[in-house]
């Protein structure tokens, strides 16, 4: 089955600065990579996808770039503020290709803290 | 539009019973996905329903089990609990539209074993 690797656990940065987050996945098949952000003591919540026939995309101060030969994908956070704080999850699916979203396979995590 | 709404939010069991989650879904969401979240092992997708009918089966024990019913509400039952089964049980519904895959997550139940 699928396997994501995230890294790294933990970011700590200071505010304004940039933070960047990295996965790997094994599954040349997977299609669909989502990322969610789930801040303490509530649900994770997507803040940005991509798909597997688009290199990058970008949202603001967020984006995500997809290497397919390489099998990673990373994400981009510019000019972070405090409330970037959260721990973010990557993810990966074949759902683009016509199954389902359901079934994501989820990295471990990276706690971001922003100093002010 | 009322979000994913899963009860009970809290519940504490001993070794050896069993439990029953329960997930109301987005009006008009037909796909119910259930994960489990534990510091350690982070999110783990657990299965799927569509119309009624299991899509998708991640790597639990057959103790865990769920159902869709016509109305796209699902429930999710653990049975004979494990001190190792306490964590956060997080539903997630999809509207299940090629141009999305968002998954809207519910605040989850949160799950201790005695």
């Amino acid at each position: 089955g699928e396997n994501v690797e995230q890294h790294p656990s933990t970011l700590s940065v200071q505010e304004g600065d940039s933070a960047v987050i990295k996965c790997t996945y094994s599954d040349s098949a997977s299609n669909y990579f989502p990322w969610y952000k789930q801040e303490l003591g509530k649900r994770p919540q997507l803040i940005i996808d991509i798909r597997s026939n688009v290199g990058e995309k970008k949202d603001q101060r967020i984006a995500v770039t997809l290497n397919k030969t390489a099998k990673h994908f990373s994400l981009h956070i510019t000019e972070t503020q405090p409330e970037d704080s959260a721990v973010y999850f990557c993810a990966a699916s074949k759902g683009a290709g016509g199954t389902s979203y359901g079934k994501l396979t989820f990295g471990q995590g990276t706690i971001l803290t922003v100093h002010p | 539009k009322a979000g994913v709404t899963q009860t009970p939010r809290y519940l504490i069991k001993t070794r050896g019973q069993q439990v029953t989650l329960s997930c109301s879904p987005i009006s008009g969401h037909r796909s119910v996905s259930w994960y489990q979240q534990t510091p350690g092992q982070g999110l783990q997708f657990l299965f799927e329903y569509f119309s009624e009918t299991q899509r998708n089966k991640g790597n639990f024990p057959g103790r865990f089990s769920g159902r869709q019913f016509s109305n796209s509400r699902s429930e999710m039952n653990v049975s004979t609990l494990e001190l190792g089964d306490s964590a956060l049980y997080l539903c997630a519904s999809s509207p299940d539209r090629a141009n999305t895959g968002e998954l809207f997550f519910g605040e989850g139940s949160r799950l201790t074993v005695l």
